[in-house]
């Protein structure tokens, strides 16, 4: 099946700084999304994004499909950023599973 | 409305114990998931209903029996669990369960078992 790796595993930030977190998918994808699961285990779905770029106020991706990787930038951080970002991908061949990423956790601290 | 309910948010049961799991949605769609999280690991499929019908069973054991009543809810059943079994239990939506829908997840039951 696909494989989906995300980077960095953990990452400190200070308040106010930026980040780019990273996907990597190993096949041609159909659906790829991003989740924020915060501290208290809601999972949030922020973009729905299988090619090009969106943003959403401090938040930004953009998925490449042809080179299979997508990006989720966080501009100004805030420490209600903090959490797990999980990106998550499907392959219509596979049917309606999505595949989840193992997650970076991010901590934002004041 | 982009919101889908759990109820409870925690629940503790005994080994012998029976207990449900119940969600709800009430945006049209006519997909439903049930997702098994770990801590420190990304949700795992367990079910999917489409139009009400169960599409998918990942070979759950059977002392989880999900139950879809009607479009808009869906509800998990639990019968002799064992500790393992312990983890947060993720209902999930989308608008049908075509490869291209986005997922929208309710907040989880805290599931421990003793």
């Amino acid at each position: 099946g696909i494989q989906v790796e995300q980077s960095p595993p953990d990452l400190i930030l200070q308040e106010g700084a930026n980040s780019t977190l990273r996907c990597n998918f190993s096949d041609s994808v159909n659906n790829l999304q991003w989740f924020h699961q915060n501290p208290w285990g809601q999972l949030i779905n922020l973009f729905y994004i299988p090619s090009g770029t969106k943003q959403n106020g401090r938040l930004s991706a953009t998925t490449v499909a042809t080179e299979r990787y997508s990006l989720l930038y966080i501009s100004s951080s805030q420490t209600t950023d903090s959490g797990v970002y999980f990106c998550a991908v499907l392959n219509y061949l596979e049917g309606s599973r999505l595949t989840f990423g193992e997650g970076t956790q991010l901590t934002v601290n004041p | 409305d982009t919101e889908v309910t759990q109820t409870p948010k925690h629940l503790v049961m005994g080994m012998t114990n029976k207990k449900s799991l119940k969600c709800e949605q009430h945006m049209g769609h006519r997909a439903m998931y049930w997702y098994k999280q770990k801590a420190k690991k990304p949700p795992e499929l367990m079910f999917v209903y489409s139009y009400e019908k169960l599409s998918i069973n990942e070979s759950v054991p059977s002392r989880f029996s999900p139950e879809c009543p009607n479009s808009s809810l869906l509800n998990l059943h639990l019968h002799a669990l064992q500790p393992e079994d312990s983890a947060l239990y993720l209902c999930a939506s989308s608008l049908t369960q075509r490869s291209t829908e986005k997922l929208f997840f309710g907040s989880g039951t805290q599931l421990s078992v003793l």
